[in-house]
């Protein structure tokens, strides 16, 4: 199964920042990287696909980049309600397997 | 748009089954692969198995494999997820979640999640 790591496994910051979460898989995926935030008690929501694409309706503050083992994404001005946890997920291969998490707080 | 509703929380005694339900609304069975993914209390994210309820062949996570199945019914657009031996780490919510047909599209809608509690 191909390994996912994120780092940092939580981050504190205030509204206004700019925050990188990183992804490396333990194995070349391509571009087949995916971003999801989750917040407490909900559903995960798709943010960023196939490494750098913005899914429809999400504000365009969320990006992504990468390529082969290594992703970011990327919040460039953190807004209140961006504070929850984000997952990477590899569409490479099955079977799909996610990061750890990493959990956005507020500072 | 694109519905999935899942069917109510579970309490379930260790060593028995639980079959939990994923209903998608309008055409979405026609384009559509249906995931479940599952999440124990504050631990993160995990797929279990995935169909394409046209072609109707489920794959599984080799973790899962034997221990739990996953059927679609295409007359009611609805796909199934069931557990056997039912342990306390089986303790999680429950999610199904919807991608292309491609095996490298992404989960772009997911249900409400079904929470099913392993418990003596």
């Amino acid at each position: 199964d191909i390994q996912m790591t994120q780092s940092p496994s939580s981050v504190s910051a205030s509204v206004g920042d700019r925050v990188t979460i990183t992804c490396r898989a333990s194995q070349g995926i391509g571009n087949w990287l995916d971003w999801y935030q989750q917040k407490p008690g909900k559903a995960p929501k798709l943010l960023i696909f196939a490494a750098s694409s913005l899914q429809s309706g999400v504000p365009t503050r969320f990006s992504g980049s990468g390529s082969g083992t290594d992703f970011t994404l990327t919040i460039s001005s953190l807004q209140p309600e961006d504070f929850a946890t984000y997952y990477c997920q590899q569409a490479n291969s099955f079977p799909y397997t996610f990061g750890q998490g990493t959990k956005l707080e507020i500072k | 748009q694109v519905q999935l509703v899942q069917s109510g929380a579970e309490v379930k005694k260790p060593g028995s089954s639980v079959k939990v339900s994923c209903k998608a609304s309008g055409d979405t069975f026609r384009s559509s692969a249906i995931s479940w993914v599952r999440q124990a209390p504050g631990q993160g994210l995990e797929w279990m198995g995935g169909i394409i309820p046209i072609f109707g062949t489920p794959n599984y996570a080799q973790k899962f494999q034997g221990r739990v199945t996953i059927t679609a019914d295409k007359s009611t657009s609805t796909v199934y997820v069931e557990v056997t031996s039912l342990r306390s780490e089986d303790t999680a919510v429950y999610y199904c979640a919807r991608s292309g047909v491609r095996s490298e599209d992404p989960f772009d809608y997911w249900g409400q999640g079904t929470l099913v509690t392993v418990s003596s």
